[in-house]
């Protein structure tokens, strides 16, 4: 089976660092994706990692560790945009299951 | 070129009522999810198809559901005798197919069931 857990909501301040934090037990897996989601809005893809290690794209940053089970998504120079959720979906023999998603808040 | 569409975009029915959900996907993508998210939660994964493969059903959540995609492409999710808690938004997506292809997601539909 599989379990994603994520918190359930989070604040950072504009111009500040948050680290959003993926925990996932699935067997199959083939790797990890983050998604970022607008109130009211479909998700938009953020980023896709296999292999463990970090993968940066612009102020956005993925982790990876297959071994434990553990990813992160860290946004760096928050903006007032980035307010929103952030899913962490695993891919498991083809099939993607989300968690539950983060909720972000950014304050002035 | 165009996106995911979704169609209706908003659906009230009254319970017991059945209603019939379509997605067309972009063009070329062999794969295609179907989701559901209630107000304020995470996707629940309901089916997936990929190809002429036979789809991954795991997910419906009752023999109410049922999908079906025609000619690997258009896809209907139908949900017979509507019930409140089947009000949610249900999302549609597809991609490449291969595992790892990022997913492109239509606009959803939302289903209000009174």
């Amino acid at each position: 089976g599989q379990n994603i857990d994520q918190p359930t909501e989070m604040t950072a301040t504009e111009g500040a660092i948050v680290q959003i934090n993926c925990t996932y037990q699935t067997s199959g897996f083939n790797g990890l994706f983050w998604y970022q989601q607008h109130a009211g809005e479909a998700p938009t893809f953020l980023s896709y990692n296999v292999l463990d290690g970090l993968e940066e794209k612009g102020r956005f940053s993925s982790f990876l560790s297959r071994s434990k089970g553990y990813s992160y998504l860290l946004l760096k120079e928050l903006q007032m945009k980035d307010s929103a959720s952030y899913l962490c979906a695993v891919c498991r023999d083809d099939k993607i299951i989300f968690g539950k998603g983060t909720r972000l808040h950014i304050l002035p | 070129g165009a996106g995911v569409s979704q169609s209706p975009s908003n659906k009230v029915t009254e319970k017991g009522k059945d209603v019939e959900l379509r997605c067309d996907p972009i063009s070329g993508h062999t794969a295609l999810y179907w989701y559901r998210q209630s107000l304020g939660q995470g996707l629940e994964f309901l089916i997936y198809f990929q190809g002429n493969s036979a789809p991954d059903k795991s997910g419906l959540p009752s023999d109410r559901f049922s999908a079906e995609r025609t000619g690997g492409s258009v896809s209907t999710l139908t949900i017979q005798r509507t019930q409140q808690e089947d009000s949610a938004v249900y999302l549609c997506a597809s991609s490449l197919g291969t595992s790892g292809d990022e997913q492109y997601f239509g606009p959803g539909t939302r289903l209000t069931v009174t």
